[in-house]
């Protein structure tokens, strides 16, 4: 079945230690990529998106991610987190290419301990 | 400038009530989705407006969800004869024509008693 796995549900870091979370797809053609992050009682935020082309991308609060077409893989990085980066992620699907709707990981609550 | 805003933040109702959720987009935003966030179901996609096409309604669970977007602009969500299963956070998200952003509004908190 098609879907988007996010597979890790809670992930601690200290602050100052670099973060990696983990999502896979499961489509037959590459679809467009994003990462939203939500922090408590707040809406969606956009972070990044990948279309196509550099399968690095960089996106706001010095996240990036990094698309491995060969692993199905978009996994969101960060060099050094803060604490208020404390937060959950989603990486989320446009499977029709049309902005349509998005399909959505299970999500991962991030805790940054100081 | 102003984002999405939805209305109540929460709400409260008994079972078997009619309840509306409201979404104020972003203006000049022409496409508008729903979506509702629960514990049990994660993040799911409700339904799709865009323009003056006919809304993309695939995703709404039952014949008791509708939604309405009025002058491509404010749209309500109303669930009929609510369930407990209808607890959930409602979002309502915009998006410019020649973007892909969605830009999601904070959501209305909705729990049946």
């Amino acid at each position: 079945a098609q879907s988007v796995t996010q597979p890790d549900i809670h992930i601690t870091v200290s602050e100052g230690a670099s973060l990696e979370l983990r999502c896979n797809y499961s489509y037959g053609a590459t679809p467009y990529l994003f990462w939203y992050v939500q922090s408590p009682g707040q809406g969606l935020q956009l972070l990044l998106k990948y279309f196509s082309g550099d399968t690095l991308v960089q996106g706001i609060k010095g996240f990036e991610a990094e698309f491995k077409r060969s692993q199905s893989s978009f996994n969101l990085r960060k060099p050094s987190v803060h604490w208020s980066d404390a937060a959950e992620y989603f990486c989320a699907v446009d499977v029709t290419g049309t902005a349509s709707k998005l399909t959505f990981g299970t999500g991962t609550r991030l805790q940054v301990t100081l | 400038g102003a984002g999405v805003s939805q209305s109540p933040s929460n709400k409260v109702t008994e079972k078997g009530k009619d309840v509306e959720l409201r979404c104020d987009p972003i203006s000049g935003h022409t496409a508008l989705y729903w979506y509702r966030q629960s514990l049990g179901q994660g993040l799911e996609f409700l339904i799709y407006f865009q323009g003056n096409s006919a809304p993309d309604k695939s995703g709404l669970p039952s014949d008791r969800f509708s939604a309405e977007r009025t002058g491509g602009s404010v749209s309500t969500l109303t669930i009929q004869r609510t369930q407990q299963e209808d607890s959930a956070v409602y979002l309502c998200a915009s998006r410019a024509g020649h973007s892909y952003e969605q830009y999601f509004g904070p959501g209305t908190r909705l729990t049946v008693t």
